[in-house]
C-alpha cells in the first residue's frame, strides 16, 4: 500500500494548456512538498504547504487537509516545464512519496 | 545560494567493488538523506541522519551502510555492489522538521 498516490503517472500536453497534476496521501501530514525532476536527475522543491494554496509564477499548489488532497497546476504551459513531478509528504523526519507525473509538453 | 553536492554524477562500478558516494551541504543542516529511485518505485529512503554521528535506518538499508563523522557530509557505502545496486542515488538535507529539504543533482551508479 503506497502512502502517496499521484495521478496521472504520464501525461502529454500542447504548448500553452492548463494542467493538473493530482495527489492524495493516508498518512497525517506536517507539510506536503511538491518536488520537480528534470532528465538528468537533478531534483528541485517547487513547494512545501501545510494548508491552503501557493503560487509561484506560473505554478500554483493546493492543499485539502480534510480531503488529504493536493493539486499542481501549471497555466499557460510550456515545453521546458517537461518533467517529472513528484509529490511528497512529511511526517516529523519521515518523508513518503509519490511515484512520480511524467509530464510532455509538446511545441 | 544553498547547496547539496552529491561528488558523482555518473558512475560504473563492478560487481563485489566497495564503492562510496559522497554527500556534502554547506547549509549547516543537521539531518541528511539517502534515497534511491527506481522507475515505478519512487524514491525510497536507504538512510537518515539526524546529526553527526548519528544514523538510522530508512525503508531499504539491506547492503548499504553510511557514515556521518562530519555535520556537512553523509556518505552512502555499498559494502559489496550488486547489480541490483543499480540505480539512481539521491542526497537530501534540510535544517529540521517540518523545514523543506534541498536535494543533490543525484548520482547515476551502474553495477555491471
Amino acid at each position: 500500500k503506497n502512502e502517496v498516490e499521484q495521478s496521472p503517472q504520464n501525461l502529454t500536453a500542447q504548448e500553452g494548456e492548463f494542467i493538473t497534476i493530482n495527489c492524495s496521501y493516508s498518512v497525517g501530514i506536517s507539510a506536503l512538498h511538491w518536488l520537480q525532476q528534470h532528465p538528468g536527475g537533478g531534483i528541485v522543491s517547487l513547494f512545501m504547504l501545510s494548508s491552503g494554496k501557493k503560487k509561484h509564477g506560473r505554478l500554483i499548489a493546493t492543499i485539502n487537509i480534510q480531503e488529504k488532497h493536493s493539486s499542481l497546476h501549471i497555466t499557460a504551459s510550456h515545453p521546458r516545464d517537461s518533467a517529472v513531478y513528484i509529490c511528497a509528504v512529511s511526517t516529523g523526519n519521515q518523508f513518503y512519496f509519490g511515484t512520480g507525473t511524467s509530464l510532455t509538453v509538446i511545441p | 545560494d544553498v547547496k547539496v553536492t552529491q561528488s558523482s554524477r555518473y558512475l560504473v562500478k563492478r560487481t563485489g567493488e566497495k564503492v562510496f558516494l559522497e554527500c556534502v551541504q554547506d547549509m549547516d543542516h543537521e539531518n541528511m538523506f539517502w534515497y534511491r529511485q527506481d522507475p515505478g518505485l519512487g524514491l525510497r529512503l536507504i538512510y537518515f541522519s539526524y546529526d553527526v554521528k548519528m544514523k538510522e535506518k530508512g525503508d531499504i538499508p539491506e547492503g548499504y551502510s553510511v557514515s556521518r563523522e562530519k555535520k556537512e557530509r553523509f556518505s552512502l557505502i555499498l559494502e559489496s555492489a550488486s547489480t541490483n545496486q543499480t540505480s539512481m542515488y539521491l542526497c537530501a538535507s534540510r535544517r529540521g522538521a517540518p523545514g523543506g529539504y534541498t536535494f543533490g543533482s543525484g548520482t547515476r551508479l551502474t553495477v555491471v
